[in-house]
């Protein structure tokens, strides 16, 4: 059975960080990209960046690059979101996927909260 | 960046109908177009990727269509369960793109 659950979450003040991890199982992990989109409360999807299979290459939307970095550990078949500065607007349900031509795979989610 | 543009926001129909959503893109995104519903406190589950391939499982009344920049998604005749919000996903370029959103809510 595949698996990806997030963990992470939680309540920060604005300017903090905060590391989101993906634990998955059931598929082989290093052939997949892997991809984090967000949802803020009551508001639609948005894709934050995704990564290659190897981890050679990643990439992510403007609102939060050089503040948020995806990384992942193919021997641990874990993924992480590494976020620095946090902003109120970063306030989102936090998803990650496993993505081929599309994304089959979904995680639960992990809500992170910045307020102050 | 590539917009991509839901109409309409919201589709209000009855089971048993046919429900046709659309996704509009800014620019050409070849077949790079992926459906996905989503329903209150679940994860997005992939529909159709690449335009017209339905995912793993998907029952055959959901299909899709298109190419460039016009794309389909059709629900041939509407189950209860069929009740969610749509999106479109292009992965044709960086930044991969959601549309807004689609609301398909019982008439």
């Amino acid at each position: 059975e595949v698996q990806l659950v997030e963990s992470g979450g939680g309540l920060v003040q604005p300017g903090e960080s905060l590391k989101l991890s993906c634990a998955t199982s059931g598929f082989t992990f290093s052939t997949y990209w892997m991809t984090w989109v967000r949802q803020a409360p009551g508001k639609g999807l948005e894709w934050v960046g995704n990564i290659k299979p190897d981890g050679s290459d990643k990439y992510h939307v403007d609102s939060v690059k050089g503040r948020f970095t995806i990384s992942r550990d193919n021997a641990k078949n874990s993924l992480y979101l590494e976020m620095n500065s946090l902003r109120v607007e970063d306030t989102a349900v936090y998803y990650c996927a496993s993505c081929k031509e599309g994304c089959d795979y979904w995680g639960q989610g992990t809500l992170v909260t910045v307020s102050s | 960046e590539i917009v991509l543009t839901q109409s309409p926001a919201t589709l209000s129909l009855s089971p048993g109908e046919r429900a046709t959503l659309s996704c509009r893109a800014s620019q050409s995104v070849s077949s790079y177009l992926a459906w996905y519903q989503q329903k209150p406190g679940q994860a997005p589950r992939l529909l159709i990727y690449d335009a017209s391939n339905r995912a793993t499982g998907i029952p055959a009344r959901f299909s899709g269509s298109g190419s460039g920049t016009d794309f389909t998604l059709t629900i041939s005749s509407l189950e209860p369960e069929d009740f969610a919000v749509y999106y479109c996903l292009h992965r044709s370029n960086w930044p991969n793109t959601f549309g807004q959103g689609t609301k398909l809510e019982i008439k």
